[in-house]
Formats: structure tokens, sequence, C-alpha cells
């Protein structure tokens, strides 16, 4: 079975405070973890996924095999990262792309 | 935009009835999967359609059923609803399952269900 977990529902940080999103995962395969964001009124968008091994938006999140873990981070936040971020997983031996996600975390930056 | 498309975005309804969500995958997409957003359960999936077929189920009650038409449109139908149904239900799009890496999905705006 498929398992994601955050911790944090709430999340508050000053702009220029970095953030970091935990977020912890339970697969017996090989997974692919993602980081979905949802901006207030608009639908859930795909932030990065960890083959991708890229920065988007100052976000960068690295698969931890050991620990379990693919947690989000961003050195200095801006006031735009307020939003709803999902880490969410998908298993490769499955043949399908469903994803797993975690309840959630609402960041919000306070100016 | 993603351009996958959802309606309607808002129902409210009454308990015991039956309803159908109706949603457009991106153009070139052929594969379509619907999830639950509830507050209690959180984003939860319910089944994947791949070209017409359902291709993997998850959390899906008997009550509802979902199909995927030859245009690749997809229908999620919702019956004997109750009251602890009412949820954000999600869409989502993506090119092809399968190929060794998971393709990315792209979601709708949601339908909003509201059941009294």
């Amino acid at each position: 079975a498929q398992r994601v977990t955050q911790p944090e529902k709430l999340l508050s940080v000053f702009k220029g405070a970095p953030v970091e999103l935990k977020c912890n995962y339970s697969y017996s395969g090989s997974p692919e973890l993602f980081w979905y964001v949802q901006y207030s009124r608009q639908r859930l968008q795909l932030l990065l996924r960890h083959i991708s091994r890229e920065s988007i938006k100052g976000f960068t999140a690295d698969l931890n095999k050991g620990e379990t873990s693919f947690h989000l981070k961003k050195p200095f936040a801006q006031e735009e990262d307020s939003a709803m971020y999902y880490c969410a997983l998908s298993g490769l031996e499955e043949g399908n792309n469903r994803l797993a996600f975690g309840k959630g975390n609402q960041v919000v930056v306070i100016p | 935009d993603s351009g996958v498309t959802q309606t309607p975005k808002h129902l409210i309804t009454a308990t015991g009835q039956r309803v159908t969500l109706r949603c457009s995958p991106r153009s070139g997409d052929l594969s379509v999967y619907w999830y639950q957003q509830s507050l209690d359960q959180g984003l939860q999936f319910l089944i994947q359609y791949y070209n017409g077929e359902e291709r993997a189920k998850g959390n899906i009650l008997e009550r509802f059923s979902a199909q995927q038409f030859p245009d690749l449109h997809s229908e999620l139908n919702l019956s004997s609803l109750e009251l602890g149904d009412s949820a954000l239900y999600f869409c989502a799009s993506s090119v092809d399952p399968s190929g060794g890496q998971t393709d990315t999905q792209y979601f709708g705006p949601g339908t909003r269900l509201t059941v009294l």
C-alpha cells in the first residue's frame, strides 16, 4: 500500500525566511515522488518531481530513500508562495499513474 | 490553463439522488483519473480509465461508477447519495500511464458536490 504523510497542516513563515515542508512515504517498491501546489482559486498543478532533479520557483526536493522522505525546501519564501502544497507518490510497479496524496500543507507567507 | 475541463462547477442535491460529473481531458491525453477531496480523507484516488478501458481502481464505493467514452471524455456517476459524499471531485488526465515513468497528470478545476 502507498501512504504519504505530511505532518504539519499549517505553516506560517515570514517573507524571506526559509520554508521546509516535510513529506514521508511508505511504499515497498520503487516510488516516484511529486509535489503539487494549489494557489488560491486555481487548479492543482505539478510543482516538481524527483526524477527531474530541477528547481522550480526556487523550490527543491530530494528523495531520500533511506529516510523515505521527500521534503520540499525553499531558502527564501515569497508572498506568492502562499498556497496549499501536496506531496504525492506513484508506484512504478503498479503499471498505472495513480497518485497517493498526503493531506497537504497550507503555507502562509507573512509580508 | 491545463486544458482539462469539468462540468458542472457546483452541484447541490439531496440524499438518495443520483448525479453525473463530466470530465474532458486535454487534447491528446488518453488517460483519465478521478479523485475525491474531502476534509477528513484528503485527496483520494477513485478510478482511472485509459483509452476507454478501466485501468485501476482505488477507494471507490460500489454506489459510484465511471466510464470513458470513445471521444475520451469521462463521466463519474454517483448514486444513492449520502451526506458524506459531499466533496470536491477532481478529474485529471495524462498521455499514457505506461513507459517506465509516471506521466504528469493535469488536473481540472473540480466539481463541488453538496449533498443536503
